[in-house]
């Protein structure tokens, strides 16, 4: 059965960066992608990208594009969400989700809530 | 914000059937399959529905989903008290940017 875990709630300043990890169990980190969701309170799931570690290129929404970086460490099964430019619309839970064949995020993470304030 | 527009809310009363709809366009339901998530208060998504109508193991037969040119609906038979919830659909989108993964509004499902 596959687990993701992912790291614990952070506190950033605005203007600073955050990285999330998401570390899986089970199954075959390498060959189905992972991406990235995330959920401002009170509001809907908001896809940010996504990668398969086994091409290491990660696909990014356009909204997204230039403040964010998805990354992996297949050695540890960990996949990384790094934002960057951190502004108070930031603050959400911010979910990671494995694919399962080309099922698309069949597998979920906890969630890391990130607060951005000064 | 989201392409795929959904009503905010649906409700029903125990055993009843609930329906929600997904609307979208050629470039993401209509070209791509539909999935359906459901998110319980205070915890992560849950995949309900893929591709279009297929249910993981686990997913009671309770819920299922079709699809027809741009839009898509999820129903729910029976309705019971756990399954108040908030529901997104979503499905990939061949934007001219690349590929992006498109959820849609949000419905809350409310058992009265």
């Amino acid at each position: 059965q596959v687990q993701l875990v992912q790291s614990g709630a952070e506190v950033k300043k605005p203007g600073s960066s955050v990285k999330v990890s998401c570390k899986a169990s089970g199954g075959t980190f390498s060959s189905y992608a992972i991406s990235w969701v995330r959920q401002a309170p009170g509001q809907g799931l908001e896809w940010m990208g996504g990668i398969i570690p086994i091409f290491g290129t990660a696909n990014y929404a356009q909204k997204f594009q230039g403040r964010v970086t998805i990354t992996t460490d297949e050695s540890t099964s960990t996949a990384y969400m790094e934002l960057s430019s951190l502004r108070s619309e930031d603050t959400a839970v911010y979910y990671c989700a494995r694919d399962e064949t080309d099922i698309v995020a069949f597998y979920w993470g906890q969630g890391t809530l990130v607060t951005v304030s000064s | 914000q989201s392409v795929l527009t959904q009503p905010p809310s649906a409700s029903g009363t125990p055993g009843q059937r609930v329906t929600i709809s997904c609307s979208g366009s050629s470039s993401n339901i209509g070209s791509n399959y539909v999935y359906w998530y459901q998110q319980l208060p205070g915890t992560a998504p849950k995949l309900l529905i893929y591709r279009n109508n297929q249910r993981p193991s686990g997913v009671p037969d309770r819920f299922s989903g079709s699809k027809s040119g741009t839009s898509a609906s999820l129903a729910i038979s029976g309705l019971r008290s756990e399954d108040e919830a908030d529901y997104y659909c979503a499905a990939w989108d061949d934007s001219l940017s690349g590929p992006c993964y498109v959820f849609g509004t949000g419905t809350k499902v409310t058992v009265l």
